[in-house]
């Protein structure tokens, strides 16, 4: 079965540093999503991406954060200076063309990301 | 995505048929539910969806009653292994968004040995 993959599993940076976060979505599908979940808290969104172009942000996804997709398979996520409260489990999803059903988004295993 | 209200958490033993009882009050006509399942340290993983009555496949049942304003996700013999946080969603598939997900708090299933 096709699956999301995202690299590193574990990123630990200094405040202020730049991350960038990877994922391979699954080969066929066109819309990208970014979730972010804080330890013990819920699943939040913060950005789709298609065709592209950004979709929709949330408020979460501020100047701090981009998003590319630099060739025909990879996702990536950035983060330009980072702070403590970006501590958190990242999380990539990827769906197929039928993107506006609630059951076909995929997600990755996830990036672990701890600011110091 | 309409509101949804469910248990935050719920202990099972093996073997035992679990329901997780999801409130939807405000759902819409063209909103279907969805339910993720979210094992530690994981990504949510879709488990089942649907619109009325009941849908099954091989992980899970699925029960809406009439009035849509409410549904059950049953386990049947759940083990060890369906430890996890389970969330209920609602949305209308087929409107012109960006297909963001909308998550609660979920219920987090704990079984027992």
């Amino acid at each position: 079965e096709p699956e999301v993959t995202q690299t590193p599993s574990h990123q630990v940076t200094q405040m202020g540093q730049e991350v960038i976060l990877r994922c391979v979505p699954i080969s066929n599908h066109l819309y990208f999503y970014w979730y972010r979940q804080i330890l013990g808290q819920k699943v939040e969104f913060l950005v789709s991406f298609y065709n592209n172009e950004i979709s929709e942000k949330s408020e979460i996804f501020d100047d701090q954060f981009s998003v590319e997709r630099p060739d025909g398979s990879n996702f990536t996520l950035k983060i330009r200076s980072t702070k403590l409260e970006d501590s958190a489990m990242y999380f990539c999803a990827s769906s197929d063309l039928a993107a506006t059903s609630t059951d076909t988004q995929y997600f990755g295993p996830g990036t672990r990301l701890t600011v110091l | 995505l309409a509101k949804t209200t469910q248990p935050i958490s719920m202990d099972s033993y093996e073997g035992q048929e679990v329901n997780i009882t999801c409130s939807h009050n405000n759902i819409a006509t063209n909103d279907y539910i969805t339910w993720y399942q979210q094992f530690p340290s994981q990504g949510p993983r879709f488990i089942i969806q649907g619109y009325k009555t009941k849908v099954t496949n091989e992980v899970a049942s699925l029960f809406i009653p009439a009035d849509r304003k409410s549904s059950t996700l049953s386990l049947p013999r759940v083990s060890l292994s369906d430890t996890a946080v389970y969330y209920c969603l609602v949305g209308d598939p087929f409107s012109s968004n960006t297909g963001k997900l909308i998550f609660g708090q979920g219920t987090t299933l704990q079984v027992k040995p």
